[in-house]
């Protein structure tokens, strides 16, 4: 079972930021937080991960709070491409089934003009 | 390529019929997973390769699914017997490491329709 929560839809205006809530209350030490997207008919693409400290990258920011129970991505001026389903995982560290990726069913993101 | 390649892109099997899906990893990548992804829903793990080894297929939802990556790279999924709850999006994953602090891309993946 997916260890995250995220709600099922969220609606965005174009070229505002987009901030994706996600619960991952029972993460453990050496687990990290995943962020992927998928657009329609498209394989996930990565966005950004983290484990405990705050990341950024050219597609978006990665906010962790400080006990990791919980995160937030952030786009930070959402287009229209940005219209995907998003995905919060958390992955383990130590690799083999430990590091799979264990999809739930993500946010829906719609960004309208 | 720079990405994960899979091939077929699509494809229609009769009811009965044995299928085969190829994934073409980017190159250099130990680890690989198999995808299982049904209309509306997020993908499903099916297996998990670290190079030629299958270290994990949990994922896979009978005996008639079976993976291989014989040399450590190319990776066959095969159907036996198809039947149309099969039918899905098939996404196929590599990454560096097995490891949690490297990122998995994804490849296309294969639509398989039961008929």
């Amino acid at each position: 079972d997916a260890k995250t929560t995220q709600p099922t839809s969220m609606d965005c205006a174009e070229g505002r930021a987009a901030n994706l809530p996600c619960n991952h209350s029972t993460i453990s030490g050496n687990e990290y937080v995943y962020w992927y997207r998928q657009i329609h008919s498209q394989g996930p693409q990565y966005i950004i991960h983290g484990l405990k400290n705050n990341e950024t990258n050219e597609m978006a920011s990665l906010i962790i709070t400080e006990d990791r129970k919980s995160s937030t991505l952030i786009l930070p001026h959402a287009t229209l491409r940005d219209t995907a389903v998003y995905y919060c995982i958390v992955r383990g560290y130590y690799g083999g089934s430990q590091g799979n990726l264990i999809f739930g069913k993500g946010t829906k993101l719609s960004v309208k003009p | 390529g720079a990405g994960v390649s899979q091939s077929p892109r699509y494809k229609v099997a009769k009811r009965g019929q044995d299928v085969a899906l190829r994934c073409d990893p980017i190159s250099g990548h130990v680890s690989l997973f198999w995808y299982q992804q049904a209309l509306g829903q997020g993908p499903e793990f099916l297996t998990y390769f670290q190079n030629e080894a299958q270290l994990d297929k949990s994922g896979l939802p009978s005996d008639r699914f079976f993976a291989e990556r014989p040399e450590g790279s190319v990776s066959t999924l095969k159907i036996q017997r198809t039947q149309q709850e099969d039918s899905a999006v098939y996404l196929c994953a590599s990454s560096l490491r097995g490891t949690g602090g490297t990122e998995a891309f994804f490849g296309q993946g294969t639509r398989l329709t039961v008929v």
